[in-house]
Order: structure tokens, then C-alpha cells, then sequence
């Protein structure tokens, strides 16, 4: 079946670090690639999505490229920042399944 | 503003109450999810529900009842829950099930509850 592995956290950088938190796959078909963020208290809010190969995401200074090759879907930031401190999703959905499938989440605490 | 609103935001319940979540969804979509988010653990899908009828039900305790009145209200009932069942629970919803695989879900903030 489908799944998906992410680094296990949680990970801690300075403000204006770089960001890689690493994501691969397993699954049939061709899926759809999402990663969401739950910041402390809340639930998961959609960051950003790639919907076939070589797409990339992005949404507030993070980017994401739908690695076919590789079957990954690395998030990456290059400056964070103390507000980017929250849970990191990775999750797919495949072709014809209308199930959302998450990694573990990786926590992030970034830090003045 | 999410789009999913989830009542109420905390509960703490005895494990003889019942009680009972409500999620409500404006967006016109037609599939709405439970899942449960417990510390150290991964995201468990808990229902499904498209246009009203149920159409997934992950093997959840009986203690767990789902009721979908119309579908922008989905609703978890609660009855003599143990306290391994604490954790967050959310709501989602999609456009749609089927084959357009390219939408994600929108979340609700959760409803936090503890069981004593």
C-alpha cells in the first residue's frame, strides 16, 4: 500500500538558517504530493502541493520538487524563521484513492 | 479562518459520559474525515463519509460514533471512552472521493480531549 517516511525530528536551527526536511514514498500509480504544517494548538493547514513530476510547490519561502526518480519530496526554506516553528507533514494521495496518506510529522523549533 | 470549524476546542470528559464533537464545513465539499492524532503516533483515519453515507470505518471501537447528518455537519459521539483514547481529534473535508486525485483535505483546529 501506500506509504510515506520522513526524517524523524525534531530538528532545531537558528533564525535564517536553511531548511531540508527530507521525504520519500512508496506508492501505485502516479500521486499527488502534499506537505502540511500544524502550528502548536491548531490542526494541519495545506503548505503547499506538486501534482505530477517535476512540479514544484511553494508557499511562503517553501519549496518542494516532485521527485519521480527518486520518489521524494523534500521540503526546503532557505532563510527560517522563529514563526516557522510548528509540525511538518508530508502526505500523498494517489491516483484513483481518495485517501490522504501522512508521514509521522517532524517537529521544527526554530530559535532567535 | 479555515474554512472547517470544530466545537468544541477542549473536552474533558469521565469515561462514563457521553459527549459528542461537532465539525461543520461551508466549502460545498462532499467527503468529510475523522482522524485522530495521538502524541508519538501517525495520523489515524478514523471515517469516512461522502454525500451522507459512511463509506469508510478503520476498525474504530464501537465506543466511537460517527453520524453525518448532511453534508456540511459531520458529528463523533462519544460513550465510555478509556483514557488511551485522549489525543486530537480532526475533521476534514474534500471537494469530493474519487478519481481527481490532485486536491489535498481542509483541516479543522481540532478538538482536544481528555478522558479521566
Amino acid at each position: 500500500g501506500d506509504s510515506v517516511t520522513q526524517m524523524e525530528g525534531p530538528v532545531t536551527l537558528s533564525e535564517e538558517a536553511f531548511l531540508t526536511i527530507n521525504c520519500t514514498y512508496t506508492a501505485t500509480g502516479y500521486p499527488s504530493l502534499f506537505w502540511y504544517v500544524q502550528y502548536p494548538g491548531e490542526g494541519l493547514q495545506l503548505l503547499l502541493k506538486a501534482t505530477k513530476a517535476d512540479d514544484k510547490g511553494s508557499n511562503k519561502g517553501f519549496e518542494a520538487t516532485y521527485r519521480k526518480e527518486t520518489t521524494s519530496f523534500h521540503l526546503e526554506k532557505g532563510s527560517v524563521q522563529v514563526s516557522d516553528s510548528a509540525v511538518y507533514f508530508c502526505a500523498l494521495r494517489g491516483g484513483s484513492n481518495y485517501k490522504l496518506t501522512f508521514g509521522k510529522g517532524t517537529l521544527l523549533t526554530v530559535n532567535p | 479562518e479555515t474554512g472547517v470549524t470544530q466545537t468544541p476546542r477542549h473536552l474533558v470528559m469521565g469515561m462514563t459520559n457521553k459527549k459528542s464533537l461537532k465539525c461543520e464545513q461551508h466549502l460545498g465539499h462532499n467527503a468529510m474525515y475523522w482522524y485522530k492524532q495521538s502524541a508519538k503516533k501517525p495520523l489515524e483515519l478514523m471515517f469516512v463519509y461522502s454525500l451522507e453515507e459512511r463509506v469508510e470505518n478503520n476498525s474504530v471501537p464501537s465506543r466511537f460514533s460517527p453520524e453525518c447528518p448532511n453534508s456540511s455537519h459531520l458529528f463523533l459521539h462519544l460513550h465510555t471512552l478509556q483514557p488511551e483514547d485522549s489525543a486530537l481529534y480532526l475533521c476534514a473535508s474534500s471537494p469530493q472521493l474519487g478519481s481527481t486525485a490532485n486536491y489535498g483535505y481542509t483541516f479543522g483546529s481540532g478538538t482536544r480531549l481528555t478522558v479521566v
